[in-house]
C-alpha cells in the first residue's frame, strides 16, 4: 500500500533560519516523489520532483530511499514561503497522486 | 504551462439536489483526471480516476452512484454529487496529468460544495 507521512501539522520559523520540512513513504516498488505547495487562496501547485533535482525558489528535496524519505529543505527561510505543503507520491504507471497530511509552515517575521 | 479550469467555484445549494461540477484542460488533453476530496484542515483524498470513454475506478469507501463521473471528451471531466446532503458539503478538487512519460498532476481551483 502506498502511504505518505508528513509528522509536522505546523512548523514555524523565523525568517533566515533554516526549514526543513519531513516526508516519510511506504511504497513497495520506486515511486516518484513530489512537493506540492499551497499559498493562501490559490491553488495547489508542484514546488519540486524528485526525477528533476532542482532547486525551486531555494527549496531542494533528496530522495532517501534507505530511510524512505523525501524532506523538503531550504537553508534562509522567507516571509513569503508561509503556506500549505504537501508531499505526494505515485506508483508506477498513470497512478494517481497520494498526498500527505500537509505540514502549514509559518514564517515570522 | 498546463492549466486546469474548474467551474463552478463555489456552491450553495439545498438538501436533496444535485450538483455538476466541471474539470477542464484548458491548453492539453487529458486521457485520466482525478478528483480529490478535501476536508477543513486535512489532506486531499483521492476519490476517483476519470478515464476517457470509459468508467471512472472509483476508491474504496466513495459511492458510485453518489458521486457520478463523466469523462466525454479528452478536456472535460464532469462530478455530479446526486441528492446532495450536508454531510457531502466539503471542497472537490480536479487534478489532470499532462501527456507523456512521468508528467506531472495540475490542479484546479478547487469547488466548493455548501449544502444546505
Amino acid at each position: 500500500a502506498q502511504r505518505v507521512t508528513q509528522p509536522e501539522k505546523l512548523l514555524s520559523v523565523f525568517k533566515g533560519a533554516p526549514v526543513e520540512l519531513k516526508c516519510n513513504y511506504s511504497y513497495s516498488g520506486s515511486p516518484e516523489l513530489f512537493w506540492y505547495v499551497q499559498y493562501s487562496r490559490q491553488r495547489l501547485q508542484l514546488l519540486l520532483r524528485h526525477i528533476s533535482r532542482e532547486s525551486i525558489k531555494g527549496f531542494t528535496a533528496d530522495l532517501n530511499k534507505g530511510e524512505t524519505s523525501f524532506h523538503l529543505k531550504k537553508p534562509f527561510a522567507q516571509e513569503e514561503d508561509s503556506a500549505m505543503y504537501y508531499c505526494a507520491l505515485r506508483g508506477n504507471g498513470n497512478t494517481p497522486l497520494v498526498f500527505g497530511k500537509g505540514t502549514r509552515l509559518s514564517v515570522i517575521a | 504551462g498546463a492549466v486546469v479550469s474548474q467551474h463552478p467555484s463555489w456552491v450553495i445549494c439545498k438538501s436533496g439536489t444535485s450538483v455538476k461540477i466541471e474539470c477542464r484542460s484548458l491548453d492539453f488533453q487529458a486521457t485520466t483526471m482525478f478528483w480529490y476530496r478535501q476536508f477543513p484542515k486535512q489532506s486531499l483524498m483521492l476519490m476517483a480516476t476519470s478515464n476517457e470513454g470509459s468508467k471512472a475506478t472509483y476508491e474504496q469507501g466513495v459511492e458510485k452512484d453518489k458521486f457520478l463521473i463523466n469523462h466525454a471528451s479528452l478536456t472535460l471531466s464532469t462530478l455530479t454529487v446526486t441528492s446532495a446532503h450536508p454531510e457531502d458539503s466539503s471542497f472537490y478538487i480536479c487534478s489532470a496529468r499532462s501527456p507523456g512519460h512521468n508528467q506531472p498532476q495540475h490542479f484546479g481551483d478547487g469547488t466548493r460544495l455548501s449544502i444546505l
